[in-house]
């Protein structure tokens, strides 16, 4: 069956330090991979975009890598700042057809 | 604008009646979407409109009916649901263009089935 798993449900980090988040997926060969964060209550908001011939994107404090070969991604926070706590769910278009499918998700809370 | 608006915020409604959730954005995209979220789950796809043709209907039970009266709304029209319904609706709008497949979500609606 395909899915989508991402390895912490909750991730604890000192403020500072840097967080690292793993989305891994299985019988898929997506064009691209996406980063939402969610707050509680709140609807998932996009963050970073990576398609399947870039092996990495940045975009301020965040860092995304992609190696299709390992069927995984990485999301880093860097200087992780106790605003960073959030939901952060991995997403694929498994098919190409706007059908996304998300993660399961990691639960990162920034220790002040 | 890059704000995808859902009303109500939260609705508790009865199993025999008969009530709807809208979305709207402005940001001329082409591509909507309905999401149901149960707590601490991730959202998952319920339909997809395309160009306000429904594109994608992921086997949602007939008691959810999807409408799009035009490129910018987005309507889901509930009757007689069940408590398991109960859940964070979520909307959901994109370009759907090859350098933009992003999804832009709405706050929710929080529904309540009694």
């Amino acid at each position: 069956s395909q899915k989508i798993e991402q390895n912490s449900e909750a991730l604890n980090i000192q403020e500072g330090k840097t967080a690292t988040l793993t989305c891994n997926y299985t019988n898929y060969s997506p064009a691209y991979l996406q980063w939402y964060r969610q707050d509680p209550g709140r609807g998932p908001v996009f963050l970073l975009l990576i398609r399947e011939n870039e092996k990495e994107k940045r975009k301020e404090r965040l860092k995304v890598t992609f190696d299709t070969t390992l069927k995984q991604s990485l999301f880093h926070i860097t200087a992780s700042q106790p605003a960073d706590s959030a939901t952060y769910l991995c997403a694929l278009d498994p098919f190409g057809n706007e059908k996304l499918t998300f993660g399961t998700g990691t639960r990162l809370t920034i220790i002040p | 604008d890059t704000e995808v608006t859902q009303t109500p915020k939260h609705l508790v409604m009865g199993m025999t009646n008969k009530k709807s959730l809208k979305c709207e954005q402005h940001m001329g995209h082409r591509a909507m979407y309905w999401y149901k979220q149960k707590a601490k789950k991730p959202p998952e796809l319920m339909f997809v409109y395309s160009y306000e043709k429904l594109s994608i209907n992921e086997s949602v039970p007939s008691r959810f009916s999807p409408e799009c009266p035009n490129s910018s709304l987005l309507n889901l029209h509930l009757h007689a649901l069940q408590p398991e319904d109960s859940a964070l609706y979520l909307c959901a709008s994109s370009q759907g263009q090859a350098d933009s497949y992003e999804q832009y979500f709405g706050p929710g609606t929080r529904l309540t089935v009694t």
